[in-house]
């Protein structure tokens, strides 16, 4: 059964600290979105890739927010430094070019 | 201004009854897609069902279908039959762009209740 695969699951960590989040897209899937879910914000676009190249990260803060997709089964999210505000789920999620977006599980992240 | 609207935060609904949930959209775009979604509290996405702006017809999946009114911009989910385990988050989503770019925007949800 195909599904897209983030890890961790869940991350606790101190303020400050790097946290890099996993995410390998269906096989066969070309497009990689990265999503932030608060309770205050919902589910915020932060980034999306086609063929492994950024689209747009405009709904990114680029001064601690970075994504990249070294190559077609893995994309990362990396946060230096984490903040508190920082916390929520974020969600990956992959496409093939037509249809529905397939969603990870989720990584839950609390900056303390 | 928005792209997805959901104005119901919460909705109450009784076991085996059927519910709408509202969604109204804007764009400029002649080709989009319309979604809906489905989180439960375990967390997960659920893909539920997808309508696109060409089809004339409303779509329809099991107990789910999308009634889809072009003019009006609006997108309502009807569930029938409603049961428990239908007690979710539902999100209404919106692809727009081109093939080559193409984004998804997601309204802010409607929780549902499913009452016994």
């Amino acid at each position: 059964d195909a599904r897209v695969t983030q890890t961790p699951r869940h991350k606790v960590t101190e303020m400050g600290q790097e946290v890099t989040m996993r995410c390998q897209p269906i096989l066969g899937h070309n497009t990689v979105f990265w999503y932030r879910q608060t309770m205050m914000q919902g589910l915020e676009l932060l980034a999306y890739f086609r063929n492994r190249a950024p689209l747009d990260d405009s709904g990114m803060p680029k001064d601690r927010f970075s994504a990249e997709m070294p190559d077609a089964t893995l994309a990362t999210l990396k946060i230096q430094p984490s903040e508190p505000r920082d916390s929520a789920v974020y969600f990956c999620a992959s496409r093939s070019g037509v249809g529905e977006l397939f969603f990870g599980e989720g990584s839950r992240l609390t900056v303390l | 201004a928005q792209k997805i609207t959901q104005t119901q935060p919460g909705m109450f609904v009784q076991e085996k009854e059927a519910v709408t949930l509202d969604c109204t959209y804007d764009t400029s775009d002649q080709s989009y897609g319309l979604f809906w979604y489905k989180q439960p509290s375990s967390g997960e996405m659920i893909f539920l069902i997808y309508q696109g702006s060409y089809d004339e017809q409303n779509a329809t999946e099991g107990r789910y279908s999308l009634n889809f009114q072009k003019a009006r911009k609006s997108a309502n989910l009807v569930i029938s039959a409603s049961q428990l385990g239908d007690s979710a988050m539902y999100f209404c989503a919106m692809r727009e762009g081109h093939y080559n770019f193409n984004k998804f925007y997601f309204g802010s949800g409607t929780k549902l209740n499913v009452k016994p």
